[in-house]
Order: C-alpha cells, then structure tokens, then sequence
C-alpha cells in the first residue's frame, strides 16, 4: 500500500503568514485523486481539497493545492485564525485508499 | 441537504461482532459508492473500505487491516450502508465515519465529500 508521510509534523505560524503543508507518498500516486481535509479538536474531519486541487464546497480561496506523483502540497495563502487545526492527506487513486498521519498547524 | 447518520456503536468485548448503520438522505443513494473511515482516540484517520454502486459491480474493497472481518453492505431500496464487523479486538476502537461522494470527485475509490458525525466503538473487556 502506499504510506503517504506528512510533514513537518507540526507547523507554528501567525495569522497572516503563508503555510506550506506536504505530503510524500511511498510510490507514485497513479491519478489526480488525491484529498486533503481539515479537524478541528472534538470536530469529524472535513474535506478541504478533492482531485488533488479542487476545493471542496465552502472552503475558501485562501486554500491551494497541487502536487502529482509522490509529492503533494496544501497551501494556505494567509491564514486566518479559524484555519488552525490538524490537516490530513488521502489518496484514493490506487487501493487501499489511504492516509498520512496529519499536520498540527497551531498559532505561533 | 445531504446527510449520513451513522449509528450501531457500542462497547463490546473482544472477540465480539458488531453492525454499524449509515443512513442517509438528500442524494441518490443506489447510484453513490459508500464507504467507511475511522479515528482512534487521539489518533489519525484511517481507511477501512468502501462498497461500490450496483452500477459498478457493487463490490467492496477493504483496507488490510479489516479484511477477512469487516464486511461493508449496502441496502438501496432504504439509502442505508451497513458496516459488520466481527473478531473485534482493542485496535478496532475508534470513531467511525461514514463517507461518499459524486462521481466527479472519485478515483479508485472515494474521498468524504459526504460524511456523518460518526460513531464510536469501544472494543475492551
């Protein structure tokens, strides 16, 4: 299966500032279908980014994303304090579908 | 409005079998795939499997983990997904989340483009 590994692990920034989130698969990801979503603490996760750069309903246009192969990325282009929480990465272009371990993007 | 209610969670002992229900409304249910994630307390996401439409085969693919005890199920005629779980042990614990999604997102299998609240599971003796 294809591990995907996230990083950093924990990301300290200012509302305001550029985050930069990435995703590494194990082995080339064999279509766009790739995922991100964002959790916030006590919430179920949400679907941020589908098809690798296709923003979910509602999600602002401060979020990005592109990537193929193994490399993926989320960008946040100026965060505001409500983007704050653990982001997760999914693939779901070869079987399993599976995810990295997450992102803890916290207030510096 | 689209909504996926999951429910059946419980605490059950090791070794047990338990059935997880989504019940959905707001979206052609028959012709969606349906699938399931989970999160361990204080932990990550994981896949555990999904079902395909009758369209495409209605066939199920399961993460490795589950396969061999979990089956995923699905009841047209109701809009309902059935997750059976059975040989639970302690890692099965987890809040579990029923997904799907429109055609124009999928790729082998789903991203939740639609998801419930969850359930929790608690598997300890």
């Amino acid at each position: 299966e294809i591990v995907l590994t996230q990083s950093p692990g924990t990301l300290s920034l200012s509302p305001g500032e550029r985050a930069t989130l990435s995703c590494r698969a194990s082995q080339i990801v064999s279509s766009t279908a790739f995922a991100w979503y964002q959790q916030k603490p006590g919430q179920a996760p949400s679907l941020v980014i589908y098809l690798t750069s296709n923003r979910a309903p509602g999600v602002p246009d401060r979020f990005s994303a592109s990537g193929s192969g193994t490399e993926f990325t989320l960008t946040i282009s100026r965060l505001e304090p409500e983007d704050f929480a653990v982001y997760y990465c999914q693939q779901y272009a070869d079987s399993p579908s599976t995810f990295g371990q997450g992102t803890r993007l916290e207030i510096k | 409005d689209v909504q996926l209610v999951e429910s059946g969670g419980d605490l059950v002992q090791p070794g047990r079998s338990l059935r997880l229900s989504c019940t959905t409304t707001g979206f052609t249910f028959a012709a969606y795939p349906m699938g399931w994630f989970r999160q361990p307390p204080g932990k990550g996401l994981e896949w555990v499997g999904f079902i395909r439409s009758k369209t495409y085969g209605g066939t199920a693919d399961y993460a490795a983990s589950v396969q061999g005890r979990f089956t995923i199920s699905r009841d047209d005629s109701k809009s309902v997904a059935f997750l059976q779980m059975h040989s639970l042990s302690t890692e099965d614990t987890a809040v579990y989340y029923c997904v799907s999604a429109p055609s124009f997102t999928h790729g082998y299998s789903i991203a939740g483009y639609y998801r419930g609240r969850g359930t929790l599971v608690t598997v300890s003796s």
